[in-house]
């Protein structure tokens, strides 16, 4: 069962525009929720977290809201760069539990 | 530093070898994983050590076994290969016990079985 879903395969914005991309969970138990992003031939890169206890979180131009009732998460990435393109990856966990939920992916395109 | 290093980069394999896949950190971190990466889904997690001399099982570990040789290594190992073990393997790192610190993840190894 895909306890973590990204519905959009793919994403494609202007450069200086708002990249909005979008992820749901259905295990209530989740607490810790995490973003990577991943290019072509390497592994995920760490980009910015979230624990439960807070509705929104900001590193530089990455912000990461959370809305529990609804089960949704986002990240915004504002403003766009191409550099910025490559597969995000949504994940989630429960407190101590090492099981760490990816999603599926979103590939995002900035365009010059 | 290096950071988290695999090999192979690639493998193909006929059904029925085995083979080891390597993994290696270099940032003193007490946790490692082993995930899986299939088209159109996410990683999803083999094995885990959280500490040297300890391994879990995590989503998908029936095919695999692994060993956790010391705290910088650990190793995924598939005993008789399936074509559905085609995939690409991500070792990873963290610093503390649990999966909410900071991931490091190696480059990958890109395994075909026929």
């Amino acid at each position: 069962d895909q306890q973590v879903k990204q519905n959009s395969p793919s994403l494609s914005v202007q450069e200086g525009r708002i990249s909005i991309l979008n992820c749901d969970y259905t295990n209530s138990m989740f607490d810790y929720f995490l973003w990577y992003k991943k290019y072509p031939a390497e592994g995920p890169t760490f980009l910015i977290s979230i624990s439960s206890i807070k509705d929104k979180n900001e590193d530089g131009r990455f912000t990461v809201f959370l809305n529990k009732s609804a089960k949704h998460l986002s990240l915004h990435i504002v403003p766009s760069q191409p550099g910025d393109s490559a597969v995000y990856f949504c994940a989630a966990m429960e407190g101590y539990n090492n099981d760490m939920r990816f999603g599926a992916g979103t590939r995002l395109t900035v365009k010059p | 530093n290096a950071g988290v290093t695999q090999t192979p980069k690639f493998q193909v394999l006929k059904t029925g070898q085995s083979m080891t896949l390597q993994c290696a950190q270099d940032m003193n971190h007490n946790s490692m994983y082993w995930y899986r990466q299939d088209p159109g889904m996410g990683l999803r997690l083999i094995y885990y050590s959280a500490s040297e001399g300890t391994t879990d099982k995590g989503e998908v570990p029936n095919g695999y076994n692994v060993s956790r040789l010391n705290k910088r290594e650990f190793s995924l190992r598939l005993e008789s290969a399936a074509p559905s073990q085609t995939s690409v393997y991500f070792c990873a790192s963290t610093h503390g016990g649990q999966a909410y610190y900071e991931q490091y993840f190696g480059p990958g190894t890109r395994l075909t079985v026929t």
